[in-house]
């Protein structure tokens, strides 16, 4: 089945800091997703973007689906992006693989 | 208020037990999944189902069993079987299987 890469595990940052975070995937995909998971567990849908390029705030996203990778950009990081940063992916008509994730932790 | 909800939150029981964790959509979708996450890792795939009536298995399916009679509600029963039960449970829809998937807040199982 597609592996799932993320990188850097974890990160960490000053508040008002610029972070990429990376999600390499190993086969081609139709379905891309970004997730971000808060300390309390809850996930919430961040993007979905099997390719392109996308912005919502001061989050944004790229996928390069010829080159098999997508990247996660937030810019002027505050202490409530911290929590972990899951990328997914699928193809055809099959469920998602999840990455192990990039743990951020922002500080004050 | 659309959304999912998986109860209870916390959940105890002694090893050996059976134990059905409950997830319910109010969002119209079709398909449904559970998904188990351990300590530090990412999500694995349990079970998932397209349609009423019908049902597939994940990655880790083994230990345990799930139905989908409705449309909003996809139980997951966790038996004996399964050797390490102990983990946070989450449930999540989605339109079809490729849309985007939306997340319950959990169940975190704890075995005795």
């Amino acid at each position: 089945g597609i592996q799932v890469e993320q990188s850097p595990p974890d990160l960490i940052l000053q508040e008002g800091a610029n972070s990429t975070l990376r999600c390499n995937f190993s086969d081609s995909v139709n379905n891309l997703q970004w997730f971000h998971q808060n300390p309390w567990g809850q996930l919430i849908n961040l993007f979905y973007i099997p390719s392109g390029t996308k912005q919502n705030g001061r989050l944004s996203a790229t996928t390069v689906a010829t080159e098999r990778y997508s990247l996660l950009y937030i810019s002027s990081s505050q202490t409530t992006d911290s929590g972990v940063y899951f990328c997914a992916v699928g193809s055809g008509n099959t469920p998602l693989v999840f990455g192990k994730g990039t743990r951020l932790s922002v500080i004050a | 208020d659309g959304g999912i909800t998986q109860s209870p939150k916390y959940l105890f029981r002694k090893e050996g037990q059976n134990v059905t964790l409950s997830c319910e959509q109010n969002l119209n979708h079709d398909a449904m999944y559970w998904y188990r996450q351990d300590p530090g890792q990412g999500l694995r795939l349990i079970y998932y189902s397209q349609i009423v009536n019908d049902f597939q298995k994940g990655d880790i399916a083994e230990g345990y069993s799930v139905s989908r009679e409705k449309k909003e509600s996809f139980p997951l029963t966790v038996t004996s079987a399964q050797k390490n039960p102990t983990a946070f449970y989450l449930c999540a829809s989605s339109g079809v299987l490729a849309d985007t998937q939306y997340f319950g807040p959990g169940t975190r199982l704890t075995v005795l």
